[in-house]
């Protein structure tokens, strides 16, 4: 089937650690997002991405880093220096019609 | 992108309509109409969108005034597992600067037995 992946469903982080959340599509689509939802709340972006090898931070970055090596892939990182990390993480793609995006089902980080 | 305002809360019985609000009476001419919803604990949805005029797909109908300060998401026979947020948003076809979505608070759809 076609979609997005999003790996793992759940994830436990410890203090000091790095952790990265898996973000994989196979609808061929350019762009790629992050974004980060707290209980009640919209979703927030952390990055995005328009084009393999290229990203950009969007409004909640800091504390998080990610890569774009492949078009399929767009893995992001939740490192030691994002100090409440536990939310719920999706991860989206969009083709040519920008505002048509398709979301994974989502990873939920805690903090041990 | 221009505002909107969507009740809080909505309840429907299974089997009938579900018709759901948005207002964005700051629209510009330029703007479409989106709809997504978001299942408990799942990722947003992609329903349905438009200009002017109104639409259909599998999932839903949209309905958008003929001035289009608002519209109404149809769900033709609400059932059990159409319980979700839903989302109403305004956005130029070519996306905002930086391509996210921007949700709001949403309404919150409770299909009832």
């Amino acid at each position: 089937d076609g979609g997005i992946t999003q790996s793992p469903k759940y994830l436990f982080r410890k203090e000091g650690q790095n952790v990265t959340l898996s973000c994989e599509q196979n609808l061929n689509h350019d762009a790629m997002y992050w974004y980060r939802q707290d209980p009640g709340q919209g979703l927030r972006l952390i990055y995005y991405s328009q084009i393999v090898n290229d990203f950009q931070k969007g409004d909640i970055a800091e504390g998080y880093s990610v890569s774009r090596e492949k078009k399929e892939s767009f893995p992001l990182t939740v490192t030691s220096a994002q100090k409440n990390p536990t939310a719920f993480y999706l991860c989206a793609s969009s083709g040519i019609a920008k505002n048509i995006q398709y979301f994974g089902a989502g990873t939920r980080l805690s903090v041990l | 992108d221009a505002k909107t305002t969507q009740p809080t809360s909505m309840d429907c019985a299974e089997g009938r309509a579900a018709n759901l609000p948005c207002n964005h009476s700051t629209i510009s001419g330029n703007e479409y109409v989106y709809w997504y919803r978001q299942i408990h604990s799942q990722g947003p949805q992609y329903i349905i969108h438009g200009l002017k005029n109104n639409e259909t797909n599998e999932m839903a109908s949209l309905i958008i005034t003929e001035d289009r300060k608002s519209s109404t998401l149809i769900l033709p026979h609400a059932t059990l597992r159409d319980t979700a947020v839903y989302y109403c948003i305004v956005r130029v076809a070519e996306g905002g600067s930086q391509g996210n979505l921007i949700f709001g608070k949403g309404t919150k759809l409770s299909v009832k037995p």
